[in-house]
């Protein structure tokens, strides 16, 4: 069956770059995604990358995939106190479509 | 406004009660699902309805049983809750059709006391 993994915890200082990664094993995956889930809330969608791309960029946000390695990796750059949460990596089942989630990577970002 | 909305946010219960969340979603997408986060914040899918019908069934108990009423809403029941019900339960919809992404609701905290 699929499977997603992350490392759980990631600290920086505010300002530096945050690199989250992220491995998955279904090679059949179509999309992969990011969500970020605030204290209390629900998730959001960061962005997204389609597996035929390797890099995707959204104002501070860097996606890198490489389908090889079946790896995933968020660049947030400048990261912001505002941008400490816990952030998801997700692959799309190719069947029903439904998202496997990975535990999910809790970014502590200190002043 | 609200994209996909799950009433109650928050619902504290004792064992043995039987208990409804409920969900909607106003983007007119095809597919709803439910998700499990347990308190070390593990997603897990649970069910997945598109157009009315019943397409994914994880194992879950038969406690848990979803009603789709139509294509905008996807309601959870729960019979006989158990202290490990307790999580908080996400709502998500998609058009599966066109292929776009997932959205979710704020989720709903259940606490079995």
């Amino acid at each position: 069956g699929e499977d997603v993994e992350q490392s759980l915890f990631l600290s920086v200082r505010e300002g530096d770059s945050s690199v989250i990664n992220c491995t998955y094993t279904d090679s059949s995956s179509t999309y992969l995604y990011w969500y970020k889930q605030e204290p209390g809330a629900g998730l959001q969608l960061l962005t997204y990358i389609f597996s035929n791309m390797d890099m995707k960029q959204d104002q501070r946000l860097t996606v890198l995939l490489n389908k090889k390695d079946k790896h995933l990796s968020l660049r947030i750059a400048d990261t912001q106190t505002g941008d400490s949460a816990i952030y998801f990596c997700a692959e799309k089942d190719s069947g029903y479509s439904t998202l496997t989630f990975g535990k999910g990577t809790m970014l502590l970002v200190s002043p | 406004d609200t994209a996909v909305s799950q009433t109650p946010k928050y619902l504290v219960t004792q064992m043995g009660n039987d208990k409804s969340i409920k969900c909607e979603q106003n983007l007119g997408h095809d597919t709803m699902y439910w998700y499990k986060q347990d308190s070390k914040k593990f997603l897990k899918i649970m069910f997945s309805y598109n157009n009315k019908e019943l397409i994914i069934n994880e194992t879950v108990p038969n406690r848990f049983s979803p009603k789709s009423p139509d294509k905008a809403h996807l309601n959870l029941h729960i019979n006989s809750l158990e202290l490990g019900d307790s999580a908080v339960y996400f709502c998500a919809s998609r058009n599966r059709a066109a292929n776009t992404e997932a959205f979710f609701g704020q989720g709903t905290r259940l606490t079995v006391v």
